[in-house]
């Protein structure tokens, strides 16, 4: 089955910074790969995803990049201020009707003040 | 819409005692799953419903039962809980496609003593 590997798990960066994520997978088939926030004691809510067929999407200081032949995909955050501090998930979806997602382990974001 | 509805949100057991979690969605979805989540060991997936009337087992099915009541509903039963069981449960559920959203319960935290 799919296998997502994320890193670093744990990320600190000075507020107005930027914050990049790497995720990596193994399976060629995939073709959806969502980011998940979660904020303290909540649920995992979307922020972004990207389809295999495109190499980038931006939704404004949020931006996830993804390279097929590498298999891997990044979130960026840009501009990062305090509320952006929560646990990110990526994950990747297979291909051949394979309807469930494989989460990284996740990484701590920490925007200092 | 409430999206997807879990109960309860919290609950503590006793060593070998049983407890059924609830988990509704109003989204006509056909898929819905069972996620635990433990510190640093991200999203693991249970049991999962590809469609009303089937259930499939995910990657820790051990000490756990589900049932598809029907399109909406997707409850889990723990027999004979364990203090191993003891994790933070979420529901889910998402559309058809491979690329379709899969939106998240709050959560039903569960202490087994």
């Amino acid at each position: 089955g799919e296998n997502v590997e994320q890193h670093p798990s744990t990320l600190s960066v000075q507020e107005g910074d930027s914050a990049v994520i790497k995720c990596t997978y193994s399976d060629s088939a995939s073709n959806y790969f969502p980011w998940y926030k979660q904020e303290l004691g909540k649920r995992p809510q979307l922020i972004i995803d990207i389809r295999s067929n495109v190499g980038e999407k931006k939704d404004q200081r949020i931006a996830v990049t993804l390279n097929k032949t590498a298999k891997h995909f990044s979130l960026h955050i840009t501009e990062t201020q305090p509320e952006d501090s929560a646990v990110y998930f990526c994950a990747a979806k297979g291909g051949y009707g394979n309807n469930r997602l494989a989460f990284g382990k996740g990484n701590q974001v920490v925007v200092i003040p | 819409n409430a999206g997807v509805t879990q109960t309860p949100k919290f609950q503590v057991l006793k060593t070998g005692q049983s407890m059924t979690l609830q988990c509704a969605q109003d989204m006509n979805h056909n898929s819905m799953y069972w996620y635990r989540q433990d510190p640093g060991m991200g999203l693991r997936l249970i049991y999962y419903s590809a469609s009303e009337g089937t259930t499939d087992k995910g990657e820790v099915p051990n000490g756990y039962n589900v049932s598809r009541l029907n399109k909406r509903e997707f409850s889990l039963r723990l027999e004979s809980a364990a203090p191993s069981q003891t994790s933070v449960y979420f529901c889910a559920s998402t559309g058809t496609t491979s690329t379709d959203t899969q939106y998240f319960g709050p959560g039903t935290r569960l202490t087994v003593l």
